[in-house]
């Protein structure tokens, strides 16, 4: 069953603007992963946080995880329109039990 | 980085017929692999593990004699959706760990069905 689950459902900015999404999670994890999907393609990395980190940053991407609160956020700053997409968050105790979140369909106008 | 081959890209059947959606770890060896599949709009669900040497383990409600998965050697799982239907259309995607296992998923780049 589906585990993580994405806010807002879409979101649509102005390219500079921050665009910031939301995971919330049910049950123990040991880490939180982002991934990034462009329309009809495959999925790719963008950050894993451990259930013991509270923050990391790659780039202009920067994600929160909150375990108190079952919640992460992923935050890309001074968005491009290169950046629309969907977001998925992805919780699990191991590979064979990750799960993705219904994710956030991101559309930045240039 | 690890790269997964996902072959083919698009497939379009006629009701009936079986398909097969390869996917194949390029530059590293992938024990396990993982099959989803995505509705327009949706997350993806996981339908099984593939596990090379040993049967695949199905998602509840997933049809193993549907869904036929071999994980005949360490770079290839395939995926055989068998009288496929059009319900069957849909967007079938794999994954694998990455070797060391470091938790990041490496994933195809997709396969979309379509049953006529």
């Amino acid at each position: 069953s589906q585990q993580g689950e994405e806010d807002p459902q879409a979101l649509s900015i102005q390219e500079g603007e921050n665009a910031t999404m939301n995971c919330s999670y049910k049950t123990s994890i040991n880490n939180l992963q982002w991934y990034r999907q462009n329309s009809g393609r495959g999925l790719v990395h963008l950050i894993l946080i451990r259930s013991n980190e509270r923050e990391k940053h790659s780039g202009r991407l920067r994600v929160t995880l909150d375990t108190s609160k079952k919640s992460s956020s992923l935050l890309i700053t001074a968005s491009r329109a290169a950046d629309t997409a969907s977001y998925f968050c992805a919780t699990g105790l191991n590979n064979n039990d990750m799960r993705f979140g219904a994710g956030t369909r991101l559309t930045v106008k240039p | 980085g690890a790269v997964v081959s996902q072959h083919p890209s698009w497939v379009i059947c006629k009701s009936g017929t079986s398909v097969k959606i390869e996917c194949r770890s390029l530059d590293f060896q992938a024990t396990t692999m993982f099959w989803y599949r995505q509705f327009p709009k949706q997350s993806l669900m996981l339908m099984a593990t593939s596990n090379e040497g040993s049967k695949a383990t199905y998602e509840q409600g997933v049809e193993k004699d549907k869904f036929l998965i071999n994980h005949a050697s360490l770079t290839l799982s395939t995926l055989t959706v068998t009288s496929a239907h059009p319900e069957d259309s849909s967007f079938y995607i794999c994954s694998a760990p990455g070797q060391p296992n470091t938790g990041e998923l490496f994933f195809g780049e997709g396969s979309r069905l379509t049953v006529l």
